[in-house]
């Protein structure tokens, strides 16, 4: 079964604003992270990673913060684009080896 | 695309006839996956490579299996294809240090008729 999961499969957001995409996880071994974005007929593409030994990590207009207390994973992007509009899943190492497991992704919308 | 080349991208197969996909990469890299993806279910590990001749079973390997007997590539075989394998199948590999962060190929929808 599935350890990962997110709380919106769908999101819905004006052109500039900041997304926020949370994901939920349960394995609280899990100690790396992942944020993967994937546009329609194309494989997923990685964003953003952070390890259980940080709370915060940022990219380029994305963040990704972990909160290992409740168990959360969010991935905020700013000034949100048109290009943006994608499925964003996000995922975790919950065994400690090179496997992720998955969640079921939320798609995000970009209006004009 | 990290160098990785799927085939064939679209298939269309009758219920009991054996498939194979194809996973290529020009990279040399050690660990190779297949992942199925459907609605609802984000991606699921169908089976992965940790080396030449060297795999293992993922949360849904039943009615796949894989070889690999070169390390740029990386099979999966449906031996007698279901409805229920109807899907979007994706390869992906991991690079040398960067371990758990995998890089996917562009995919293979398999429709099971």
């Amino acid at each position: 079964g599935e350890s990962v999961g997110l709380h919106l499969p769908t999101l819905s957001v004006q052109e500039g604003d900041n997304s926020i995409i949370n994901c939920a996880y349960s394995n609280s071994a899990s100690d790396y992270f992942i944020w993967y974005k994937q546009e329609s007929g194309k494989g997923p593409q990685f964003i953003i990673d952070i390890r259980s030994n940080m709370d915060k990590r940022q990219g380029q207009r994305v963040t990704v913060l972990l909160n290992k207390t409740v168990k959360h994973l969010s991935l905020q992007i700013a000034a949100t684009q048109p290009g943006d509009s994608a499925v964003y899943f996000c995922a975790e190492n919950p065994t400690g080896d090179y496997k992720l497991s998955f969640g079921a992704g939320t798609t995000v919308t970009v209006r004009a | 695309d990290a160098g990785i080349t799927q085939s064939p991208r679209h298939k269309v197969t009758e219920t009991g006839t054996p498939v194979t996909l194809r996973c290529h990469q020009t990279e040399n890299h050690r660990y190779m996956y297949w992942y199925r993806q459907d609605p609802g279910h984000g991606l699921r590990l169908i089976h992965y490579s940790y080396g030449v001749k060297d795999t293992d079973k993922g949360e849904v390997s039943d009615g796949y299996s894989v070889s690999r007997s070169k390390t740029e590539d990386f099979l999966l075989t449906l031996e007698s294809a279901t409805s229920s394998q109807t899907s979007v199948y994706f390869c992906a590999i991991s690079t040398e240090g960067e371990g758990e962060k995998l890089f996917f190929g562009s995919g293979t929808q398999l429709s099971v008729l």
